[in-house]
């Protein structure tokens, strides 16, 4: 079993704060990492799809990085709004699978 | 485009009944998966396919049986229901599992074994 590590667990901000989260992945036969955003009551939508070490993508206000060395990820907000509140779960695909393991996601609450 | 569709999508059943829980996409997803989703657990899959008439087991595949009979349509069946089956069952597809390809979820079927 792939070991995925998200952290935090869970992270309260208010609004207009800009916020990091992690996803820690092996680091070994790496293929993607994905991020997704998953609303309360809804599915998970994908947010960003990452292959290339060094890779960043952007949309809007939230950014992505890709470490596959040494086998993480940073996703960023920046001017967090309440709109922002979900879930947002990365998964790992290594080069010999044909499925995605994920981790247990960061809950992000963002208040007025 | 519909996407992805499941029904139902809650359901009670008592201990020992059986039941099918049905996805279908369609978008031409060669791949589809359904994934339980417990707190604290995050998304585990339960079993998968990567085209019509194949399945595979995924990390939690005890309970369960799938099929895949239509490229557009993926069966989840639980043959003798357990309380641990009590949980939200997401289907996805995705178009290839080739490096940009994402997966597509379904709304969720909410579970629960009494």
């Amino acid at each position: 079993i792939l070991n995925v590590e998200q952290s935090p667990q869970s992270l309260h901000v208010q609004e207009g704060d800009s916020t990091n989260f992690t996803c820690s992945f092996p680091s070994s036969n790496f293929y993607a990492l994905h991020w997704y955003r998953w609303e309360t009551a809804k599915s998970p939508e994908a947010l960003f799809v990452m292959t290339l070490n060094g890779d960043e993508k952007k949309k809007g206000r939230i950014s992505a990085t890709l470490n596959t060395k040494e086998g993480y990820s940073y996703l960023y907000i920046k001017g967090s709004q309440p709109e922002d509140s979900a879930t947002y779960l990365c998964a790992f695909k290594p080069g010999t699978a044909s499925k995605l393991t994920f981790g247990t996601g960061t809950r992000l609450q963002v208040t007025l | 485009n519909a996407g992805v569709t499941q029904t139902p999508k809650f359901r009670v059943l008592k201990t020992g009944q059986s039941m099918t829980l049905l996805c279908a996409q369609d978008m031409n997803h060669e791949y589809m998966y359904w994934y339980r989703q417990d707190p604290g657990m995050g998304l585990r899959l339960i079993h998968y396919s990567v085209g019509e008439g194949t399945t595979a087991k995924g990390e939690v595949p005890d309970g369960y049986n799938v099929s895949r009979l239509k490229k557009q349509n993926f069966l989840l069946g639980l043959e003798s229901a357990a309380p641990s089956q009590t949980s939200v069952y997401f289907c996805a597809s995705s178009y290839s599992t080739g490096s940009s390809y994402e997966q597509y979820f379904g709304p969720g079927t909410r579970l629960t074994v009494t």
